[in-house]
């Protein structure tokens, strides 16, 4: 399995708080992803990262932001949490493994705001 | 947007059937297509990468196909097992380094 890990795995909050959420990887991998998944929906590109400091928006980044100061991490902010983001949250990796873009997926965190 | 689909949303078999299941793209102009497998709780794990026209892949009783004319690729189960209830996920590569996901095909096994 590869090097990632997800924190919290479960966080149970209010509207209007701010949530973190922290991506680890062991890795090394230049590439780092965040997506919520929805039923109906797949997997759905929040923001990436192509590298420490550089960041870009995804599908669906309205109340989230992004940050990464050091290649293992990557955090994902929902400012001001809100019931519609009630969500499975994936982090992904990737390195420059050519012309296939594969990807790998940490565990997850599962959000509830109430 | 790119589009990708994937039929049936949801399936229900018994033990030993064989199935499968679709995704479909607007066009050939893309890199490859993976196929994932999502147990809920866990990590999506990926199955296959498949990047020219006539690809077959092969793992166990799974397997994958891709006509990129046509635009679409068919995974199959042979003799599906409980074990194998999930969510089968495609995506397609079009570059710049993200991937583009169907909505998935939740598979449910009944013994």
């Amino acid at each position: 399995d590869a090097g990632i890990t997800q924190s919290p795995r479960h966080k149970v909050t209010e509207t209007g708080t701010p949530v973190t959420l922290r991506c680890h990887q062991t890795e090394n991998h230049r590439y780092m992803y965040w997506y919520r998944q929805d039923p109906g929906h797949g997997l759905r590109l929040i923001h990436y990262s192509y590298g420490v400091k550089d960041t870009d928006k995804g599908e669906v980044s309205d109340g989230y932001s992004v940050s990464r100061s050091k290649t293992e991490d990557f955090l994902l902010t929902l400012e001001s949490a809100t019931s519609s983001q009630t969500s499975v949250y994936f982090c992904a990796i990737s390195g420059d493994v050519g012309r296939t873009g594969d990807q790998y997926f940490g565990p997850g965190t599962r959000l509830l705001v109430l | 947007i790119l589009n990708v689909e994937q039929s049936p949303q949801s399936l229900h078999v018994q033990e030993g059937d064989s199935t499968n299941f679709t995704c479909s793209f607007p066009s050939s102009n893309f890199y490859a297509l993976h196929w994932y497998r999502w147990e809920t709780a866990k990590s999506p794990e990926a199955l296959f990468v498949m990047t020219l026209n006539g690809d077959e892949k092969k793992k166990g009783r799974i397997s994958a196909t891709l006509n990129t004319k046509e635009g679409y690729s068919y995974l199959y189960i042979k003799g599906s097992q409980p074990e194998d209830s999930a969510t089968y996920l495609c995506a397609l590569y079009t570059g710049f380094q993200k991937l583009v996901f169907g909505t998935g095909t939740r598979l449910l096994v009944s013994p």
